[in-house]
């Protein structure tokens, strides 16, 4: 399909792993992102892998891509009450951002 | 990164009335892109803002519903015209980052609300 799909909701523990899972459909993207959407705010960049590489870590965050599957995984390690927020993956064609459906994360205390 | 500022933060309007959305960024970009988001849902591109032309819009969306400016390289306007309820959204721009095309960076969002 067209959508780039995300699963409409995580919850976990203080201090547990996250992990939310993006499918996205256009295999020349070259890059993806993952941005974050706290209540009432904008969209905050928070890392982003070139197609040509499996992972990437910035410190608490783990991004993996599976390209022959077109799926994306962020794993937020050590979650805390500060990640609660909507996530969304995003691809690229040609110049324009396709954002995915977003995945709410609610983290438990 | 760039810092994006947005007017309003949000309002309510009435049907049938118009309502203007400044971007404002903090360093020269080419392009801005202007957002909808409407609620519970993801973003979705209403057009591209090059400065010196007409904005293109994407599938969905047309000039005369959403007209756009771009008068120079720091600043673009939304125009949100004969608003109805279905409008009532949050609308977003984004710029490209600086020397880095392949980051997009967003304002905080105008919340729209049309009674």
């Amino acid at each position: 399909g067209e959508d780039v799909e995300q699963s409409l909701f995580l919850s976990v523990r203080e201090g547990d792993s996250s992990v939310i899972n993006c499918t996205y459909t256009d295999s020349s993207s070259t890059y993806l992102y993952w941005y974050k959407q706290e209540p009432g705010a904008g969209l905050q960049l928070l890392t982003y892998i070139f197609s040509n590489m499996d992972m990437k870590q910035d410190q608490r965050l783990t991004v993996l891509l599976n390209k022959k599957d077109k799926h994306l995984s962020l794993r937020i390690a050590d979650t805390q009450t500060g990640d609660s927020a909507i996530y969304f993956c995003a691809e690229t064609r040609s110049y324009k951002y396709i954002f995915g459906t977003g995945t709410r994360l609610k983290v438990l205390a | 990164s760039a810092v994006i500022s947005q007017k309003p933060s949000r309002d309510i309007c009435q049907r049938g009335t118009s309502l203007t959305i400044q971007c404002q960024v903090d360093s020269q970009v080419t392009m801005m892109f202007w957002y909808r988001q409407q609620p519970g849902q993801s973003l979705t591109l209403i057009a591209t803002a090059n400065q010196g032309s007409e904005a293109t819009y994407e599938s969905g969306f047309v000039i005369d519903k959403f007209p756009i400016s771009r008068p120079n390289l720091t600043f673009s306007t939304l125009t949100v015209s004969n608003m109805s309820p279905e409008d009532s959204s949050i609308y977003l721009c984004s710029v490209e980052g600086q020397g880095t095309s392949y980051e997009q960076y967003f304002g905080p969002g105008t919340r729209l609300t049309v009674t």
